[in-house]
This record gives structure tokens, C-alpha cells and sequence, in this order.
């Protein structure tokens, strides 16, 4: 158990509709980070937050958009779904120790699109 | 800008062999680089990681890597496979600087034979 946690672990939803993931990081950690899993693209680096502020941008869409709370959780919201939009979304959180931060992973939502 | 290529997509081992998982990574400066194990339906948890120093660096479960500049590789080695390590592995190479940005190659699924 990384100690991130991620709700809900599936979804199931129609195009066109719009959902919110949740995210939950390791107490202490300040800085999320938001990956997609899909088996085309494999995984990819979408969005990473610090302690509420956006620091890094990765392949996110614009119809995806992510924030972190004061209680640094943080949401993805993704919009106007599209069948390609089914994937794997993972959660990671970090804390700073120095020159790199490693990153612990939640278990993940898989999100369907129909 | 980054990248990671694991040039096998599946390798099947009997229970017992060694193991080497192969990795090349392109970044224009002292890589930070990384490998993680995502068991089915779980996850990504980080098995070691590279940052400067000693050149064969040790992880968890038995699992080193040895990272070589002059071959941009950082190949992943076990010396006796057991069946739990079926699993899929992925080679990360990771930008610092504050931003973590990591960026992951396209994983190798592992299978181990009886």
C-alpha cells in the first residue's frame, strides 16, 4: 500500500459526459502528479500540482483539466468524454527530499467510455 | 526532450533463470532514471532507482540495474526469477529541476514459465 488512494477504481460512463477522479496523497506530501494508462499510448505524464499551484504540463487534453485543494487532494475532471478517452488514470504524490522526489502510486481508476 | 525505449515488449523465463530487461534512454543531462513493477490490476512500485554514484545500483525483491553512459542503457537484472515476478516492468527516466517530470517507457510484460 503506497499510501495514495484514488476514487472511485472504476467508472463507467457514456461520450460526451463529464467525470471528476479523485486523489488522495501520502500525508505530508505536497506535490500530485496525474498519469494516463491507455495500451496505445502506454503512460503518460499529464499534469503535476505543488501544494495547490500547477507546476509541470505534460500530453493533457483541453477538455482535461485538474486541481489540488488547500487540503492538497486533488481532482481530474475530464469533459466531453470520447471512446479514447478510456484508460487507466493514475494518481502519484511526492514529498521533497533533496534533488528528486519519488513518486509513490495509487492504485489507479479505470475509467470506460461507451 | 526525454525518452525511454524497452525494446522488448514480452519475454518469457522459466521459474529459476536469470533475467535481464533492457533499457535505453535519451536525456540530454545526468538522467535521473528509474525502473517499476505494475502487477495486473495494481499499481506502479518502484523497484530502484539511479540518480549519480555507484553505477550498479540494488533495488527490492532481488531486482538491480546497471546504468552505462556510454550506452545510454539501464538495463534491469534478476539473477534467479521467481513466478511471483510475472508482472510488467517500465523504465523511467525522470527530469529534476523541481518539475519530476518522468517519462516512461512503453513497459515489458514478463511472463515466467513452470
Amino acid at each position: 500500500d503506497s499510501g495514495v488512494t484514488q476514487t472511485p477504481k472504476h467508472l463507467i460512463t457514456a461520450t460526451g459526459q463529464r467525470v471528476t477522479l479523485r486523489c488522495s496523497p501520502r500525508s505530508g506530501d505536497l506535490s500530485v502528479y496525474w498519469y494516463q494508462q491507455s495500451l496505445d499510448q502506454g503512460l503518460q505524464f499529464l499534469i503535476q500540482y505543488y501544494n495547490g499551484e500547477e507546476r509541470a504540463k505534460g500530453n493533457i487534453l483541453e477538455r482535461f483539466s485538474a486541481q489540488q485543494f488547500p487540503d492538497l487532494h486533488s481532482e481530474l475532471n475530464l469533459s466531453s468524454l470520447e471512446l479514447g478517452d478510456s484508460a487507466l488514470y493514475f494518481c502519484a504524490s511526492s514529498g521533497w527530499t533533496g534533488l528528486w522526489n519519488e513518486q509513490f502510486f495509487g492504485p489507479g481508476t479505470r475509467l470506460t467510455v461507451l | 526532450a526525454q525518452s525511454v525505449t524497452q525494446p522488448d515488449i514480452h519475454i518469457t523465463v522459466s521459474e529459476g533463470a536469470s533475467l535481464e530487461l533492457r533499457c535505453n534512454y535519451s536525456y540530454g543531462a545526468t538522467p535521473y532514471l528509474f525502473w517499476y513493477v505494475q502487477s495486473p490490476g495494481q499499481g506502479l512500485q518502484l523497484l530502484l532507482k539511479y540518480f549519480s554514484g555507484d553505477t550498479l545500483v540494488q533495488g527490492i525483491k532481488g531486482f538491480e540495474a546497471e546504468f552505462k553512459r556510454s550506452q545510454s542503457s539501464f538495463n534491469l537484472r534478476k539473477p534467479s526469477v521467481h513466478w511471483s515476478d510475472a508482472a510488467e516492468y517500465f523504465c523511467a527516466v525522470g527530469a529534476g529541476g523541481g518539475y519530476q517530470k518522468v517519462t516512461f517507457g512503453t513497459g515489458t510484460k514478463l511472463q515466467v514459465i513452470p
